[in-house]
């Protein structure tokens, strides 16, 4: 049973190209988020994707979008990169929009780096 | 807005040392609470989920504890081994808006010495 999957695993850009970074749920979950990790910090939630479609959204810019298939697997679209775009990108995926008994499963992460 | 705090963040101890984590939180409201543990450079590997509900949870040497109305959770390891050298990330599942997210801690990372 594969579990998330994540591609690239390393991307160096410079600023102000666009990105795409790509994630496979686990066999079985339909809903995707996507978290952005700073080097020391903690995930921070980008946005979640359920149905095809954005159903919750976090502190980030319009540069950061997105997109689900009807696979499930999803992009994450970065346009006008910044210096500070630089992290660790996660995606997680689970069954349903999370609830409470539930955890989601994260991939390994895409590493980009910002020159 | 929730906010996560984990303290410290870094620990060194000797092998074989039994270990407190500690995580806290600002807001009360919470679905459930879960630590994890992520290598260098990797993804986060879910290692404890306790329910609102519950006070604690336990999985080999790992135990968790929650204290929803204090806002605190602390993760204890026995018996410590340089293998669970890591960075440990507590979050939260709240209500945010109309949908459930996580808000993580900033972590603490772990150094087992042999």
């Amino acid at each position: 049973d594969a579990g998330v999957t994540q591609s690239p695993t390393h991307l160096i850009k410079t600023r102000g190209q666009q990105v795409t970074l790509r994630c496979s749920p686990k066999s079985g979950h339909d809903t995707v988020s996507w978290y952005q990790q700073a080097l020391g910090q903690g995930p921070q939630f980008i946005f979640q994707y359920y149905e095809e479609e954005e159903r919750q959204r976090g502190n980030f810019p319009d540069r950061f979008s997105g997109h689900q298939f009807p696979n499930y697997s999803s992009e994450l679209n970065v346009n006008a990169l910044l210096l500070g775009d630089s992290a660790l990108y996660l995606c997680a995926s689970s069954f349903g929009p999370v609830r409470a008994g539930d955890t989601q499963y994260f991939g390994p992460g895409t590493r980009l780096t910002v020159l | 807005k929730q906010e996560v705090t984990q303290i410290p963040a870094a620990l060194s101890v000797p092998e074989g040392e039994n270990l407190v984590l500690n995580c806290s939180f600002t807001d009360s409201a919470i679905y459930n609470l879960q630590w994890f543990r992520q290598d260098p450079g990797k993804g986060l590997t879910s290692l404890l989920l306790i329910q609102s509900s519950q006070r604690e949870q336990t999985s080999g040497r790992l135990n968790a504890s929650l204290d929803k109305s204090s806002g605190r959770s602390t993760l204890y390891i026995a018996a410590s081994q340089p293998g669970d050298s890591a960075t440990y990330l507590c979050a939260v599942l709240a209500l945010s808006g109309s949908a459930r997210q996580l808000t993580f801690g900033s972590g603490t990372q772990l150094t087992v010495l042999p």
